[in-house]
């Protein structure tokens, strides 16, 4: 059972290329979400889709876009990478019932040069 | 709007020490609570929940309390072992706020404790 599977796991970039995050879950949930998480913040939500065919802004949304493919999947997209896009990105997948638990994946560490 | 105050780290503590990690709340609604536990170069896992005021999660020897009147869900363990060193986030998530179920996060303890 994969549950949330993200690729890749590690990636250097350069200031001003582009790239996309790639989230894919098994579990037949209806949301999934994209976090960051940076030293002293926690985690915070860039965006989040509650179903095939929506997504909106969370806490963070400037400098990046998603699109979610189908039910399974969920992309995080950089257009133009920044030093200040640094950080652990999570995608996150869970139903939509307040009293269940988001399941995580094993993140991406990424670094803007 | 909703958010989450947790204690600040880190926490260092030797083997068989009692744990508390504080975690207060604000929340429009009645949120459901829960832990989270980051290990190294992991992502997150759920570690217990609540629901609703007064009940109380428990897993791996951690329990936390739903406290509405004081809007806190304080994470304890009897005795900790070295493989409980992680990070520990507390959440919740407010259906009230309306869309899918969003969680908000503190920011993290990480607990270190030591043979």
């Amino acid at each position: 059972n994969a549950g949330v599977t993200q690729t890749p796991k590690f990636q250097v970039l350069k200031t001003g290329q582009s790239m996309t995050l790639q989230c894919a879950q098994d579990m037949n949930h209806n949301s999934m979400y994209w976090y960051r998480q940076d030293p002293g913040m926690g985690l915070r939500l860039i965006y989040y889709s509650a179903s095939e065919g929506t997504t909106d802004k969370g806490e963070v949304p400037n400098g990046y876009n998603v699109s979610r493919l189908n039910k399974r999947e969920f992309s995080l997209r950089l257009e133009s990478a920044a030093p200040s896009q640094t950080s652990v990105y999570f995608c996150a997948s869970g139903l939509v019932r307040g009293n269940q638990p988001q399941h995580f994946g094993d993140g991406t560490r990424l670094s803007i040069l | 709007g909703d958010s989450v105050t947790q204690m600040e780290g880190p926490v260092t503590l030797s083997e068989e020490a009692f744990l508390t990690i504080n975690c207060t709340y604000t929340a429009t609604g009645y949120p459901s609570l829960f832990w989270y536990v980051q290990y190294p170069g992991e992502g997150l896992q759920l570690l217990l929940k609540a629901t609703k005021a007064d009940d109380k999660g428990s897993n791996k020897g951690f329990e936390a309390t739903y406290r509405k009147e004081t809007t806190s869900f304080h994470l304890e363990k009897g005795s900790v072992q070295v493989s409980d060193s992680a990070v520990y986030f507390c959440a919740l998530s407010d259906p009230t706020q309306g869309g899918s179920e969003k969680l908000v996060f503190g920011k993290g303890t990480k607990l270190t404790v030591n043979p």
